[in-house]
């Protein structure tokens, strides 16, 4: 069963780094995902896709502090520089033919 | 640029029907798959479905098997999600949202601005 998990919560101070992960379940780590942010109150927005090989590619208008990465079944989301505006929820998505699924997501808190 | 643009809230009783729609502009829209996904209160993401491009196929979440029906409307480029025997659980905001993927699939990429779906008696 396709299913990807995600810690509940993390936090980083104002302007530095923080890196959230995204885990796929066995036998699924070829996998492609996406990130998306969801800020309070508001609706989901698209981040990138990350391939397996670590490639990806990035949403419009998605700043360049926000990049992502792979090894293994897990799939990473690095924001570096933060700021206020990054504490939101962010969520791992992933796809096969006829289904998609989302993980838990992530509560990010910027100290 | 990409907008999707859903119908407003809706209040419906228990046991009732909702369909809402979803119109999109700044793409070719018979070219791409459509979504829903929703969102309980305080809850996470949770998929319901996809329709293709063309319409004649949609595929639903299994938990929604049975009352849920997408469709779509290439004339007018909108989406339609319509849920019937709703209960209280099915309160929550729907969205939808594009895929990527042409021709095999993809992630979300757009999102529409959510519309909020209340059962109460």
């Amino acid at each position: 069963q396709l299913v990807l998990t995600q810690s509940p919560s993390a936090s980083a101070s104002l302007g530095a780094s923080v890196k959230l992960t995204c885990t796929l379940s066995s036998g699924h780590s070829s996998y492609p995902i996406a990130w998306h942010q969801q800020q309070p109150e508001k609706g989901p927005r698209y981040l990138m896709k990350i391939n397996s090989d670590g490639s990806h590619s990035k949403g419009d208008g998605i700043p360049d502090r926000f990049s992502g990465a792979s090894s293994g079944a897990e799939r990473y989301l690095t924001i570096s520089s933060l700021q206020s505006e990054d504490e939101a929820d962010y969520y791992c998505q992933t796809w096969d033919t006829g289904i998609r699924v989302f993980g838990g997501g992530t509560k990010l808190t910027v100290l | 640029q990409v907008q999707l643009v859903q119908s407003g809230a809706e209040v419906k009783k228990p046991g009732a029907s909702v369909k809402v729609s979803c119109k999109a502009s700044g793409y070719t829209f018979a070219s791409y798959s459509m979504h829903w996904v929703r969102q309980a209160p305080g809850q996470g993401l949770e998929w319901m479905g996809i329709i293709n491009p063309t319409g004649t196929n949609a595929r639903y979440a299994q938990k929604f098997q049975g009352r849920l029906i997408m469709t779509r409307d290439t004339s007018t480029s909108t989406v339609y999600m319509e849920l019937s025997s709703l209960r209280s659980e099915d309160t929550a905001v729907y969205y939808c949202a594009k895929d990527a993927g042409v021709p095999a699939p993809g992630p979300i990429d757009y999102w529409g601005q959510g519309t909020l779906v209340t059962v109460s008696s």
